[in-house]
């Protein structure tokens, strides 16, 4: 399957934690990476693999996996975390496609 | 530091072509990666057009692999994408993107995008 499920929205207190999932056959076989992308601006890359930070992205943003499902966690979110998410992956079936969750809105309040 | 940076008209009447150019700097296009190209409608979310590798293999989104062609000019260090018979809901920005793809372990993601271009369909 080609289909990553995320919540369309998620809500968070300042300095609260919050997770945001993602659903989908291919994250069996391939690990998750996640995006942060905020309004007018292109997508940045913030998690990948196991739980892998580029250079730059704060150590509040943590990744985790079980079976069909992969996780990004903010531990302590900031209001400048308030953004659009994407999980992305490869799909499984041996047809070579890319694939993005439908995204998850998350305000900080 | 690899930047990417998208060219190509805004404005693409209905029925006809979307051209767009997305030049590399940093980095040569000819290294171990894939090259994207990715889009969001306004208001909406990513979606994933397809990839070229330096040797020309291509891999496309079935829903619009009908429609297009990426080549890549390794002279110019840089890549392409054509979309052809657009209507209004190919209206986007269109990003490009260097992907990184391993199997083992198995790991697929865009590690460096380009700010992206509006590309309206409308006559």
């Amino acid at each position: 399957s080609s289909e990553l499920t995320q919540d369309p929205a998620v809500s968070v207190a300042l300095g609260q934690t919050v997770r945001i999932t993602c659903q989908g056959d291919s994250l069996r076989s391939y690990y998750a990476s996640w995006y942060q992308q905020k309004p007018g601006q292109a997508p940045v890359l913030v998690i990948y693999g196991k739980n892998n930070r580029p250079s730059g992205i704060p150590d509040r943003f943590s990744g985790s996996s079980s079976g069909n499902t992969a996780s990004l966690t903010i531990t302590g979110a900031q209001a400048e975390d308030e953004a659009d998410y994407y999980c992305n992956s490869r799909d499984s079936s041996g047809n070579h496609l890319g694939v993005f969750g439908g995204g998850t809105k998350l305000t900080v309040l | 530091q690899v930047q990417l940076q998208e060219s190509g008209p805004g404005l693409v009447k209905p029925s006809g072509t979307l051209s767009l150019t997305c030049a590399v700097s940093g980095g040569s296009i000819s290294s171990s990666n894939w090259w994207s190209w990715v889009r969001q409608p306004p208001g909406k979310g990513l979606e994933w057009i397809g990839e070229i590798y330096h040797s020309g293999s291509t891999n496309y989104n079935p829903s619009l692999k009908s429609r297009v062609t990426i080549s890549v000019d390794k002279s110019k260090n840089q890549f392409s994408l054509k979309l052809s018979s657009v209507t209004a809901a190919d209206t986007a920005v269109y990003y490009c993107a260097r992907s990184l793809w391993f199997r083992d372990p198995p790991l697929y993601y865009f590690d460096y995008w380009g700010q992206g271009t509006l590309v309206t369909v409308s006559s």
